[in-house]
């Protein structure tokens, strides 16, 4: 079975401080993506990154940067130098890919706020 | 590329009526949408996936009677919340997955969401 667990309901830091969210996930699957989403109170989803299971290089891109161990299944995202925009709601998701037929379906996980202090 | 549009984006009704909100795939073929629904401090749950052109599959205890999608062309989906009750309320959000000429996304691309507020 597939499964996301974001074990960290809420987070809370003062801005300038690194913040890591954590993410572990199950499957079976042997090709798989990886995608971490920001939802601000606006409720729009933002899309952060896409990473697929063949894929274990950590990326960067600016303060943001993730962490792929498939020895652990873990995804985690790091936040430094936090600051207060980056106040949202964090998903973490798992999408199995099946062929061309395959409809990318998400396994969501619960989600995390982070709630930066100015 | 690969954007997504969802009207309304914010709807108040009475009890008993019908609201219906659109998703739109605005620069691609939405061969796939998906829509959500998400409760405050939760998660999105699905509630259905429809391909263009045939019925919707419902996702467990979601009532399909109650939710009417329609998947009419490959760039519009409708989700029509028939009867709406307060419980009804909730944050609404719609995906697409599809082709852009014959580049395949391989992810989902989300609309902006409807909050339905039910009186």
């Amino acid at each position: 079975a597939q499964k996301v667990t974001q074990a960290q309901t809420e987070i809370s830091v003062v801005e300038k401080e690194d913040v890591t969210l954590d993410c572990v996930y199950e499957t079976r699957d042997t090709t798989y993506y990886l995608f971490w989403y920001k939802q601000p109170p606006s409720g729009e989803l933002v899309f952060l990154i896409r990473r697929n299971s063949f894929d274990e290089q950590n990326e960067i891109s600016g303060r943001y940067s993730w962490n792929f161990q498939k020895s652990t299944s873990s995804f985690n995202f790091t936040i430094t130098a936090s600051q207060v925009v980056d106040s949202a709601v964090y998903f973490c998701a798992l999408s199995e890919a099946q062929g061309v037929d395959s409809n990318y379906q998400l396994i969501w996980g619960a989600g995390t706020k982070l709630i930066i202090k100015p | 590329g690969a954007v997504v549009s969802q009207h309304p984006s914010r709807v108040i009704c009475k009890s008993g009526t019908s609201v219906k909100i659109e998703c739109r795939s605005l620069d691609f073929q939405a061969t796939t949408m998906f829509w959500y629904r998400q409760f405050p401090k939760q998660s999105l749950m699905l509630m259905a996936t429809s391909n263009e052109g045939s019925k919707a599959t419902y996702e467990q205890g979601v009532e399909k009677d109650k939710f009417l999608i329609n998947h009419a062309s490959l760039t519009l989906s409708t989700l029509t919340v028939t009867s709406a009750h307060p419980e009804d309320s909730s944050f609404y959000i719609c995906s697409a997955h599809g082709l852009a000429g014959s580049i395949s996304y391989n992810e989902q691309f989300f609309g902006p969401g409807t909050r339905l507020t039910v009186l």
